[in-house]
């Protein structure tokens, strides 16, 4: 699985966009691109995945760019309860294959 | 659902004895994965599963960890002898493998391991 970058941590205020960067240079044509996050002390949840084109649920937006080196994750209303370590995964999408390699991830604090 | 369910919650022994813990997955999930977090390494797979069947164990750190899926509801984590650097949070997850799998893993609310 290709390799990503992400900042180490940022902060976001109360109520305003929360725009997570990440790096993957090195994907290749048939991986995806997962979030999930991990507020403290729980188990990691999912957020969004993508190929290439935009994606948007409930919880956030995913922007992935046209030549799928980079992508954003945004919470366009953060909240208090956003503050959460954000990782940014690329994985095979197979029904065959399941794992997921975490790296650090962005810790984002949101402020009042 | 209930979701994934891990036992016992917090753990705290002694070097040298055993250690058991328990994950129970969402119904209907063909894959199980066992995860360790620590402050040093971050979440680390150790081992998963599909179908009962150990796919893929290469993160499993010595002989002293061993892990079960007896089935389809049930696996157990084990690390005997215990040794203080094995203190860590470990996670269980599972999800839906096949046409079903989106890449989503739904994680459980951890074990806390203490070895004293």
């Amino acid at each position: 699985d290709a390799k990503t970058t992400q900042p180490t941590s940022m902060d976001c205020a109360e109520g305003r966009a929360a725009n997570l960067p990440c790096n993957h240079s090195t994907i290749s044509g048939n991986e995806y691109v997962y979030w999930y996050r991990q507020i403290h002390s729980q188990g990691p949840q999912y957020i969004i995945h993508g190929l290439k084109n935009n994606e948007t649920n409930e919880m956030a937006s995913l922007i992935i760019t046209e030549d799928r080196k980079s992508s954003t994750l945004i919470l366009p209303h953060a909240t208090l309860r956003d503050t959460a370590v954000y990782y940014c995964i690329v994985r095979l999408y197979s029904g065959n294959t399941g794992k997921l390699i975490f790296g650090q991830g962005t810790t984002l604090q949101v402020k009042p | 659902d209930a979701g994934v369910i891990q036992s016992p919650r917090h753990e705290v022994t002694e070097m040298g004895q055993e250690v058991t813990l328990r994950c129970k997955p969402i119904s209907g999930h063909d894959y199980l994965f066992w995860y360790r977090q620590t402050m040093m390494r971050g979440l680390e797979l150790l081992i998963y599963f599909n179908n009962n069947v150990p796919i893929d164990d290469s993160g499993m750190p010595e002989d002293r960890f061993s892990a079960k899926m007896p089935n389809a509801s049930f696996s157990t984590l084990k690390i005997q002898p215990s040794e203080p650097r094995d203190s860590a949070v470990y996670f269980c997850a599972s999800s839906q493998g096949g046409s079903l799998n989106t890449g989503e893993l739904f994680f459980g609310e951890g074990s806390r391991l203490t070895v004293l």
